[in-house]
């Protein structure tokens, strides 16, 4: 089956613009979250989504949010862009909770020059 | 809040020693444990998991257990191969505190093996 996509794979913006990153979940995954992965701060959640509504929400500031659609698919957008927002953005989905596990993307590479 | 802390790397091995990356754990209640491994250029591949004391999660060789008593989930391999290098993070996941519904990731180590 397939697996969790991302889009696009490579992205650079210029400092002040925003940007839109795509994200289809396993199918009959409804829980999608997104994390930031940086080399000084490592992985960091950003939020996640179940059924359309934003379930939890890490610790980012509000330039960084995101959405889900009626099809499990999601988006996050972050605004503004900063230099420090460089970094790889990665989807998981799980079926529920995430109890059992994510299934990560593969990930897009955002730089922001 | 919960926490992971994983052994420092990199950790450089030659073609089939013997692995052990270690990961202690801080958080209320019972977590869920997770390996991960990203390969380069990649996302996380889920490894193995865990979600009650005791249970033993394995996958490709790679074995962990979860230690209550002492907050650990180390990983293990008896025989690395080149193929497996990669970095390992080790995370959890917590439906008794704020951190329910993500994972929390320790920093990583990166295992090079070397033929």
């Amino acid at each position: 089956k397939a697996g969790v996509t991302q889009t696009p794979r490579y992205l650079i913006k210029t400092r002040g613009q925003q940007v839109t990153l795509s994200c289809s979940p396993i199918s009959g995954h409804r829980s999608v979250s997104w994390y930031q992965q940086t080399p000084g701060q490592g992985l960091q959640f950003l939020f996640e989504y179940f059924s359309e509504t934003q379930r939890n929400k890490g610790n980012f500031p509000g330039r960084f949010s995101g959405r889900q659609f009626s099809n499990s698919r999601s988006e996050m957008n972050v605004s503004t862009l900063e230099l420090g927002d460089s970094a790889l953005y990665l989807c998981a989905s799980s079926r529920t909770d995430g109890g059992d596990g994510y299934t990560f993307g593969s990930g897009t590479r955002l730089t922001v020059v | 809040g919960d926490s992971v802390t994983q052994m420092e790397g990199p950790v450089t091995l030659s073609e089939e020693a013997f692995l052990t990356i270690n990961c202690t754990y801080t958080a209320t209640g019972y977590p869920s444990l997770f390996w991960y491994v990203q390969y380069p250029g990649e996302g996380l591949q889920l490894l193995l998991k865990a979600t009650k004391a005791d249970d033993k999660g394995s996958n490709k060789g790679f074995e962990a257990t979860y230690r209550k008593e002492t907050t650990s989930f180390h990983l293990e391999k008896g025989s690395v191969q080149v193929s497996d290098s990669a970095v390992y993070f080790c995370a959890l996941s917590n439906p008794h505190s704020g951190s329910a519904r993500q994972l929390t990731f320790g920093s990583g180590t990166q295992l090079t093996v070397l033929p």
